[in-house]
């Protein structure tokens, strides 16, 4: 089983649209998550960490739920410009190495 | 602004080649990453670096090694090239602090690697 899952889509939406993603883990002591966004051919960038607490910026609101272990990242009145690849990011157990789990990522198309 | 440069966009190589890819960042991050993305299989972590002349190996690093002689630089070497090592390879650098701000990846435009 993967580390982090995530469902490849596309999601195809039109523009105004609320689109939601959801993302598995697989390890119960993760410890940190974030979602990175990736536009095509370009490099990933953050996007958002995601707090126990939730966290909203903006049109984004992520979320965790440590019970199921899944996070998920809700965008409102979705626009062009939205149009990505969104990446589920974890940390590993050892947090000494500041490297990060990368899931596959779930491709977003807003249409106008 | 941040930056981190990759030596090439797009690069053919033949089976067997040794190759350089070369990564520089302007940051003075003391944590550096070598990836690469295939389709379905998102980023995989090939070797880091978290200070100069130290590297210690990610998840895939077999037939990968790495050079980190200045803290601005780190490559990654494909030591003879292969078929299946044909993908992007996404150098990343990262500050060594505290909290979230660790797990802030800043990420190079990635070298195309294709190996014929």
């Amino acid at each position: 089983r993967k580390e982090v899952e995530q469902d490849p889509g596309p999601f195809n939406v039109p523009e105004g649209a609320t689109v939601a993603f959801n993302c598995t883990y697989s390890n119960s002591a993760s410890q940190s998550f974030f979602w990175y966004r990736q536009d095509c051919r370009k490099e990933p960038k953050l996007l958002m960490s995601v707090y126990s607490s939730g966290n909203e910026d903006g049109r984004f609101t992520a979320q965790l739920n440590r019970a199921s272990q899944y996070i998920s990242l809700l965008i409102r009145d979705s626009k062009l410009s939205d149009s990505a690849t969104y990446l589920c990011v974890v940390t590993p157990l050892d947090t000494g190495r500041r490297a990060l789990t990368f899931g596959s990522g779930t491709r977003l198309q807003v249409q106008p | 602004d941040v930056k981190v440069t990759q030596s090439s966009r797009y690069l053919v190589k033949r089976t067997g080649e040794k190759v350089f890819l070369e990564c520089v960042q302007d940051m003075d991050h003391e944590n550096m990453f070598w990836y690469r993305q295939d389709p379905g299989l998102g980023l995989r972590l090939i070797y880091f670096s978290y200070d100069v002349k130290m590297k210690e190996k990610g998840d895939i690093p077999e037939g990968y090694s790495v050079s980190r002689e200045k803290k601005e630089r780190f490559s990654l070497i494909l030591e003879s090239a292969s078929t299946n090592q044909t993908s992007m390879y996404l150098c990343a650098s990262s500050l060594l602090v505290g909290g979230t701000r660790a797990y802030e990846q800043y990420f190079g435009p990635g070298t195309r690697l294709t190996v014929t």
